[in-house]
Parts: C-alpha cells; structure tokens; sequence
C-alpha cells in the first residue's frame, strides 16, 4: 500500500522569497519520488523524479527536492521564486522495482501563490 | 514523436446520456492511466493498464464508469448514465514499462474536460 500526504493545499510566498513545498509518503517497500506541476489551464508535466541513487534531485526551473527516508519525506524546494511559478504542485509515489505493478499514487496537490 | 492525445477536448452532455472519451498514449508505453480532477480539486485515480495484465479498476466510482484499452494502444473511458457530479476533466496518462527503470514517469494528455447538463 502507498499514500501521499502534502501539508497545506495552499501556499503563497514573496517574489524572490524560498518555495518549500510539503510532501510525506508512505510505502510498503522503496519508493520511487515525483513532483509534477500544473500550469494554469494546462496538463501535467514532470518537474523532477527520484528513484534510486543521489538523494537530492534537481528538476526544471530551479527546482529541487530531497528524498529522506528516515523522515519518510520528499519535500519540494526553490531557493527563490518567481511570479513564473505559480501553479499547482503534485507530489506523487509509485512502488520501485515493484515487478511490474506500478500504479502511481498522488498527494491532493498544493496551490502555490507568488506574491509581487 | 507524439505525445499523449485525448479526444474529444470538450463533450457537453445532458444528464443521462452516455459518453465515450478516448486516449492514445504514447507509442511504446505498455501502462496507460486515467484520472478524475474536479474543478480545483487534485487528482482521482480511475482505472491503471499495464500491458496485458488485468486492468486495476479499484478507482472506478460506480458501475457506470467502464474502461477498455486495446493491446497496449488507444484506451476509452466510457461513462453512462452521466450525471451532473461526473462533471470534470478526465486526464489520461501513459507510462514506459517497469522494466524500463523509468515507470511512474508519466505523460500526460491534455485532458477532455466534461460537462453534464
């Protein structure tokens, strides 16, 4: 079994101000990590992945995250936002090396708010 | 080559017809996605295919939502009986293979949105 969890479906930040976007998983075995975004009026898109390897991913737009899994957490981080980024931010887990079951789980999504 | 397609982009319809929306994933993706998002809402997961593999259906909200995919090609997401609450945008998403290391990576289609009059 596997769930997201992200804190707070809403946040908004200053222009140039640190993005920190929350996301909490849960999985029965080693997850593989997605953030996805969704542009007004527009589809998904991924923005970055984690699946093994290097902890701290790095996606489009400046974008980055860090897989902890002592903390069961995969948190979404931009050092210095832009009016740009404005969107909805989905966190999503799927099992690694599951077999071939790889059914994607996704967390209810936070609304981001860039704030002139 | 192409990405996700999904077609028709609108489909408005009276409450208690039948409605059929169809995706075509990408060329090579053996698992196909569909998902419900209700206006500013995140993402229900319907029904996931993965190659010929029994399809999971355990996001189907009634008996009145069926899906059907072909080989690993074109899939149609058939709702009857529509209702007013089934007004939304069904997104479809497709998906390389477990095998491939990079499964979960998914694409999206840009969506049919649904209205039920």
């Amino acid at each position: 079994a596997q769930s997201v969890t992200q804190l707070g479906s809403h946040v908004s930040v200053s222009e140039g101000a640190l993005v920190l976007l929350r996301c909490n998983y849960s999985s029965s075995v080693p997850p593989y990590l997605f953030w996805y975004v969704q542009y007004p009026n527009q589809g998904l898109q991924l923005l970055l992945k984690y699946t093994t390897g290097a902890t701290l991913v790095k996606g489009i737009n400046g974008f980055e995250a860090e897989f902890k899994k002592s903390e069961t957490s995969f948190h979404l981080t931009k050092p210095s936002a832009h009016m740009s980024d404005a969107a909805e931010y989905f966190c999503a887990v799927t099992p690694g090396n599951s077999g071939g079951y790889q059914k994607v789980t996704f967390g209810t999504g936070t609304k981001l708010q860039v704030i002139p | 080559g192409a990405g996700v397609s999904q077609s028709p982009s609108n489909k408005v319809t009276e409450k208690g017809k039948d409605v059929e929306l169809r995706c075509d994933p990408i060329s090579g993706h053996t698992a196909l996605y569909w998902y419900r998002q209700r206006l500013g809402q995140g993402l229900e997961f319907l029904i996931y295919f993965q190659g010929n593999s029994a399809p999971d259906k355990s996001g189907l909200p009634s008996d009145r939502f069926s899906a059907e995919r072909t080989g690993e090609s074109v899939s149609t997401l058939t709702i009857q009986r529509t209702q007013q609450e089934d007004s939304a945008v069904y997104l479809c998403a497709s998906s390389l293979s477990p095998s491939s290391g990079r499964a979960g990576e998914q694409f999206f289609g840009p969506g049919t949105r649904l209205t039920v009059l």
